[in-house]
């Protein structure tokens, strides 16, 4: 399978507790997104990477939040002393560079925060 | 900064019925519009795109979109819906020159079978 693989794909935590999720972009991708979705909700920005620079953060990205793209390759995201308003599916999304380009989403890390 | 409104947030519709989703974007430069799609325990696919040109684009499974830009409207047809459309449906939203990509807060279609 040659698209976005997100691990692990569920995660239920205990509040108070770190977690940290891996998203994989398809490989010739420099562009790389983090979304959240909560029930109801379309997917809501977080940030954005062009490689391994982080280029753009939402106000929804609380500074317990972190997200690296180290070799602009596969992407952590980090959530400190997790909260239970953290539960959501988080999604991650690559595609190329360009003015014409779509979104390939992975299949997402359901957080839940107890 | 940009946003989406999907007008639908449920919609149940018979199998053969036809299918109208309304989309509406807030942005006035020029923009790429996407419609996603949602099925049960899968993740985000892409229905259809339209980039520029023809303003009527054709996607997988029937799907059709028209982009009108004096509405700033990207709304999604089927002609004839069948219970394997049952999915969460989303609009999208990116500028040219920008990063992110806005979405819509989503369409939950049921068909009946």
């Amino acid at each position: 399978d040659t698209g976005v693989s997100q691990n692990p794909r569920h995660k239920i935590t205990k509040r108070g507790q770190n977690v940290t999720f891996r998203c994989d972009p398809i490989s010739e991708h420099n562009r790389l997104y983090w979304y959240r979705q909560t029930l109801g909700q379309g997917p809501e920005f977080l940030t954005y990477f062009q490689n391994e620079a982080q280029l753009e953060k939402s106000r929804l990205l609380s500074d317990r939040f972190s997200a690296e793209r180290p070799k602009g390759s596969f992407s952590t995201l980090e959530t400190q002393r997790t909260e239970q308003g953290d539960s959501a599916m988080y999604l991650c999304a690559s595609s190329l560079e360009g003015g014409a380009t779509e979104a390939f989403f992975g299949q997402g890390t359901r957080l839940t925060v107890v | 900064a940009q946003s989406v409104s999907q007008h639908n947030h449920h919609v149940i519709l018979s199998e053969a019925a036809s299918l109208e989703l309304g989309c509406n974007y807030s942005y006035g430069g020029t923009v790429n519009l996407f419609w996603y799609v949602q099925y049960p325990g899968q993740h985000l696919q892409l229905l259809l795109k339209y980039f520029s040109g023809d303003p009527l684009v054709k996607g997988i499974k029937g799907f059709e979109a028209e982009f009108i830009k004096s509405k700033f409207s990207f709304n999604l047809r089927k002609p004839s819906v069948q219970w394997s459309d049952t999915a969460e449906y989303f609009c999208a939203v990116n500028a040219r020159t920008g990063n992110q990509f806005y979405f819509g807060t989503g369409t939950s279609l049921t068909v009946i079978p």
